[in-house]
């Protein structure tokens, strides 16, 4: 029973314009949302992240929206660039007590073609 | 600054052996997890310790599978035996305790023949 599904498994989009990153959530415990980058032979590496409280998250290019009412998280990328293709992981924790594991989505394969 | 350290980065091993797979967390982190990616079932997390203490390890797969956390700067999770279908990629991380984002290695590529 996957609790964090990416349903997109690749997107593809060319250099300058936007893309977007889907998310789907289903344990209403998750309050806390992540979102990692991974290239190749590397370990994933943390991006961006937004707390329940909040429905939107920016760093620079980066800009992370939650609609809590319908479980659904998506990451934008203004504008993409050829580096910034690679396996995009949505992740989730509940806060509870000492509970702070992650799960993890699929990930989503990006392509930024030049 | 030194992030996540995993040794070694590849293994293989034949069927039945013993396998260690290694990790030194970031300096001050206190909370060390261990994860499992393949392709079926993406990146599991397997168990984690808070303060050197394991506090979930219902992602642990079978009893051939342990992990330990002898002091702050280092842990291991160890397979015996193992099997080919333990072949993966194994990732540790660390954190502070607390929401936040989670630091990971560049994994262990585990080889079962």
């Amino acid at each position: 029973d996957q609790q964090v599904k990416q349903n997109s498994p690749s997107l593809s989009v060319q250099e300058g314009r936007i893309s977007i990153l889907n998310c789907d959530y289903t344990n209403s415990m998750f309050d806390y949302f992540l979102w990692y980058k991974k290239y190749p032979a590397e370990g994933p590496t943390f991006l961006i992240s937004i707390s329940s409280i909040k429905d939107k998250n920016e760093d620079g290019r980066f800009t992370v929206f939650l609609n809590k009412s319908a479980k659904h998280l998506s990451l934008h990328i203004v504008p993409s660039q050829p580096g910034d293709s690679a396996v995009y992981f949505c992740a989730a924790s509940g806060s509870g007590g000492s509970n702070y594991k992650l799960t993890f989505g699929k990930g989503t394969l990006l392509t930024v073609n030049p | 600054d030194a992030g996540v350290i995993q040794s070694p980065r590849h293994e293989v091993t034949e069927m039945g052996q013993e396998v260690t797979l290694r990790c030194k967390p970031i300096s001050g982190h206190n909370s060390l997890f261990w994860y499992r990616q393949t392709m079926m079932r993406g990146l599991e997390l397997l168990i984690y310790f808070n303060n050197n203490v394991p506090i979930d390890d219902s992602g642990m797969p079978e009893d051939r599978f342990s992990a330990k956390m002898p002091n702050a700067s280092f842990s291991t999770l160890k397979i015996q035996p193992s099997e080919p279908r333990d072949s993966a990629v194994y990732f540790c991380a660390s954190s502070f305790r607390g929401p936040g984002p989670q630091h990971f290695g560049d994994g262990t590529r585990l080889s079962i023949l």
